[in-house]
């Protein structure tokens, strides 16, 4: 079965500093992997998608995030973090017509 | 375009009632997924109705049920609230036929069940 594992629960950075959050993944064939974020309070948005072709993806609000295969992994990476980015962040993969699959989530806090 | 629209924002309950989620999609979307949040068991999928037809099912009982309406608004209905019910009830369209095509998610329902 499908399986997405967000090993950081929380993660704290200062503002300015650069971020990465790890994403590694359990599919069976090639799949389709996103990265949403949740305002406090708030349904998911949309950061960035991958489908296939270049393996790095530029996302909005400065994220991006590399699609390694060799390591199932999708790690989510932006240089330098602002105090308004302190929300959780989710990995998801899917497939076709199957469900999506949602990592647990990473907290990002920000500190001045 | 107006976004994923999910009403009511917030609930209160009790246990042994009924609830019924309404969730309108994005224009012109045609699948709709429900997704059950809770800080422990985080995202969980409930089901996705696609053309008013249940296309795909989760691992819940049979208390939680949904259905989709010819303009693509859908509701979830859940029978005999349990205190484990209390969640937050995201609902999300798709603009394709495919599930995991990118979804766009309303803001939930937050369903307290006391």
């Amino acid at each position: 079965a499908q399986s997405v594992t967000q090993p950081d629960i929380h993660i704290t950075v200062s503002e300015g500093a650069s971020l990465e959050l790890r994403c590694n993944y359990s599919y069976g064939a090639t799949p389709y992997l996103f990265w949403y974020v949740q305002s406090p309070g708030q349904g998911l948005q949309l950061l960035l998608k991958y489908f296939s072709g270049d393996t790095l993806v530029q996302g909005i609000k400065g994220f991006e995030a590399e699609f390694k295969r060799s390591q199932s992994s999708f790690n989510l990476r932006k240089p330098s973090v602002h105090w308004s980015d302190a929300a959780e962040y989710f990995c998801a993969v899917g497939a076709g017509n199957t469900p999506l699959v949602f990592g647990k989530g990473t907290r990002l806090s920000v500190i001045a | 375009k107006a976004g994923v629209t999910q009403t009511p924002r917030y609930l209160i309950k009790t246990r042994g009632q009924q609830v019924t989620l309404s969730c309108s999609p994005i224009s012109g979307h045609r699948s709709v997924s429900w997704y059950q949040q809770t800080p422990g068991q985080g995202l969980q999928f409930l089901f996705e109705y696609f053309s008013e037809t249940q296309r795909n099912k989760g691992n819940f009982p049979g208390r939680f049920s949904g259905r989709q309406f010819s303009n693509s608004r859908s509701e979830m209905n859940v029978s005999t609230l349990e205190l484990g019910d209390s969640a937050l009830y995201l609902c999300a369209s798709s603009s394709t036929g495919l599930i995991s095509y990118e979804q766009y998610f309303g803001p939930g329902t937050r369903l307290t069940v006391t």
